[in-house]
């Protein structure tokens, strides 16, 4: 596509919900990363994948956050149990390659569990 | 792990002048980039300028230039000639390989 696009761009559940957040990169990038970004703080990383390879996760902050890119493609992040904190910025961005320097931002999920 | 530090939680310019923002960072990789994003209210994130800390040439992107003293770990942005768009949040970042580490942001006003 054009760009990274995420969906959807808002989500609000109540507390213990489960949600799911979706990532749709510009099509011929390799790499995919996931950040949660507070209110007033830069983008924290979560995880990346190279393709369908997830070699680093270590960023998500517990094991309710777990992440998908099964056919190295489109990725999901999945938060089980939502508590308030995971109230974030959820943003995705794609690179063409492993190591490379550029990268691309999506529009972001704007989560709040309530 | 790399850290980024803006120390300018906020800052204010007048259209038409110039304003810098500070950023350091600490890292113990030789081989590194360094990075502005632009964060405007629509909060998409738009990459403003980069630099690979090799060159020793600061980079610059029309009004956009960067101040690079790898010795010191500091990689400043200055905007010239301040324009009411320039008016967001700016982040300083670094890579390493397929790790990014960015700043908790300098919110930047353009007085008219």
């Amino acid at each position: 596509g054009a760009g990274v696009s995420q969906s959807p761009r808002y989500k609000v559940t109540k507390r213990g919900q489960d949600v799911t957040l979706r990532c749709d990169p510009i099509s011929s990038h390799a790499t995919l990363y996931w950040y949660q970004q507070a209110l007033g703080q830069g983008p924290e990383f979560l995880t990346y994948f190279n393709y369908e390879a997830q070699p680093d996760k270590s960023g998500l902050p517990s094991d309710r956050f777990s992440a998908e890119r099964p056919e190295g493609s489109i990725s999901t992040l999945t938060i089980q149990r939502t508590e308030q904190r995971d109230s974030a910025m959820y943003r995705c961005a794609s690179s063409p390659r492993a190591g490379s320097n550029e990268q691309y931002f999506g529009p972001g999920t704007r989560l709040t569990v309530t | 792990a790399q850290t980024v530090t803006q120390s300018q939680p906020e800052m204010s310019v007048q259209e038409a002048e110039t304003v810098t923002l500070s950023c350091t960072y600490d890292t113990s990789e030789s081989d590194y980039y360094l990075f502005w994003y632009k964060q405007p209210p629509s909060r998409q994130m738009i990459l403003v300028i980069r630099q690979e800390a090799y060159k020793q040439q600061n980079a610059t992107e029309n009004r956009f230039s960067v101040n690079f003293q790898k010795a010191a770990k500091s990689f400043s942005l200055k905007i010239s000639d301040s324009q009411l768009g320039d008016a967001a949040m700016y982040f300083c970042a670094t890579n390493t390989g397929n790790q990014f580490y960015f700043g908790t942001g300098t919110s930047l006003t353009v007085i008219p």
